[in-house]
């Protein structure tokens, strides 16, 4: 089982739309969850971290942490084409742990 | 704002060489890391280190070595290079385990083995 999982997609979103980016993780341990947009070709930059259960928003993001259930999302409001990247999820427990990525497409 | 650099965005190299590639970052953290990304791979960590001299192997370190001999520098080697290991690689940093803090990332470096 991987530590960190999410679904590859691709996951397509009309203009407008909210796009929904869910990440599963396997360690209890894990205080802190980041979520990295990474554009073909270029490195991954982040666009937001949580660390406690509940809802943070930021602008058209909105990231969600249940640790309960070990589970992220990432909820981008009024998708734009721009938004159109893979999402990565990572968490840090003792180490690092990268998802594989999701591969959002928002069509114009 | 914290910076972390690649030396080179694109490398060509040959079969057997010898090939480094030279990671900096100006924020004095002391972990860093040695990634590659290859399609519907995601990051796969080669090896890691958190502090000067000390280093860990990753998921996929066969083929690689590292240095890092100042903790600003971390450096990655191809011992003997070869045509699988063309791929995208990717530099990180961050300030220390369980800070809580995300990852630095450099802008990558697209090696080619011919």
């Amino acid at each position: 089982q991987k530590e960190v999982e999410q679904n590859s997609g691709p996951l397509s979103v009309p203009e407008g739309a909210i796009a929904s980016l869910n990440c599963t993780y396997s360690d209890r341990g894990s205080q802190s969850f980041f979520w990295y947009r990474q554009y073909s070709g270029k490195s991954p930059e982040l666009i937001m971290f949580i660390y406690s259960n509940g809802d943070k928003e930021d602008g058209r993001f909105t990231a969600q942490l249940n640790k309960a259930s070990q589970y992220v999302s990432l909820l981008i409001r009024d998708s734009q084409p721009s938004d159109s990247a893979t999402y990565l999820c990572s968490s840090e427990s003792y180490k690092y742990i990268f998802g594989t990525g999701t591969r959002l497409k928002v069509l114009a | 704002d914290v910076k972390v650099t690649q030396s080179s965005r694109y490398l060509v190299k040959r079969t057997g060489e010898k090939v480094f590639l030279e990671c900096v970052q100006d924020m004095d953290h002391e972990n860093m890391f040695w990634y590659r990304q290859d399609p519907g791979l995601g990051l796969r960590l080669i090896y890691f280190s958190y502090d000067v001299k000390m280093k860990e192997k990753g998921d996929i370190p066969e083929g690689y070595s590292v240095s890092r001999e100042k903790k600003e520098r971390f450096s990655l080697i191809l011992e003997s290079a070869s045509t699988n290991q063309t791929s995208m690689y990717l530099c990180a940093s961050y300030p220390y385990r369980g800070s809580n803090q995300p990852q630095h990332f450099g802008d990558g470096t697209r090696l080619s083995i011919l």
